[in-house]
């Protein structure tokens, strides 16, 4: 069965920074992988995705992640936080034909000013 | 905005009433698929619907339900209502078997 685990539950950073999110999966087949956002009070939001081809992914305000398939990682970086980045952080994946989403259970970040 | 729209907003019932969510697909989107999203937890997958058909289904009881009409709008029904049922309710659209897009979420208050 498809699996996502965050390394941290809970990270806390000053602002400028560099951020690391820890996410490892568990399946034997080919799959997407998606870092989702959740500001407070706001809705999910897709942060970046990998479907194929090159495995370093940029994605909106200036996120990246790289896919390492010997490891089954997926980690999510920003080389300079900012207060605004204050959120839930969610790891995902699906198989390539299979529309169903697995979550990990989200890493909260709090971005001291 | 995704154009993936849910309704109510935030909804209160008491245990053992039953409740119907709705979701709006974007234009253009055949499927949609439900999650429910615990306090402090990531989403999970309940069910998903592909062209009026339940198209494969998470590890939740039968009282929860669902429809897909026509025009691929959705409809959540869950029965019986357990305070555990307490959740972010939120739905998603897709072209499959492409990405999806996420709504804004009802939130369920179970009393």
């Amino acid at each position: 069965a498809q699996s996502v685990s965050q390394h941290n539950h809970h990270v806390i950073l000053s602002e400028a920074a560099s951020l690391e999110l820890g996410c490892n999966y568990s399946y034997g087949g080919t799959v997407n992988l998606f870092w989702y956002v959740q500001y407070p009070g706001q809705h999910l939001q897709l942060l970046l995705k990998y479907f194929s081809g090159d495995p370093l992914v940029k994605g909106i305000k200036g996120f990246e992640a790289e896919f390492i398939k010997s490891k089954f990682s997926f980690n999510l970086r920003k080389p300079s936080v900012q207060w605004s980045d204050t959120a839930e952080y969610f790891c995902a994946v699906n198989a390539r034909r299979d529309d169903k989403i697995i979550f990990g259970k989200g890493t909260r970040l709090h971005i001291l000013p | 905005e995704t154009g993936v729209t849910q309704s109510p907003t935030h909804l209160i019932k008491t245990r053992g009433q039953q409740v119907t969510l709705r979701c709006s697909s974007q234009s253009g989107h055949n499927t949609v698929s439900w999650y429910q999203q615990a306090l402090g937890q990531g989403p999970q997958f309940i069910f998903q619907y592909y062209r009026e058909e339940e198209n494969g289904r998470g590890n939740f009881p039968p009282r929860f339900s669902g429809l897909q009409f026509p025009n691929y709008s959705s409809e959540l029904n869950v029965n019986a209502l357990e305070l555990d049922d307490s959740a972010l309710y939120l739905c998603a659209s897709s072209y499959y078997p492409n990405e999806q897009f996420f709504g804004p979420g009802t939130r369920l208050t179970v009393l």
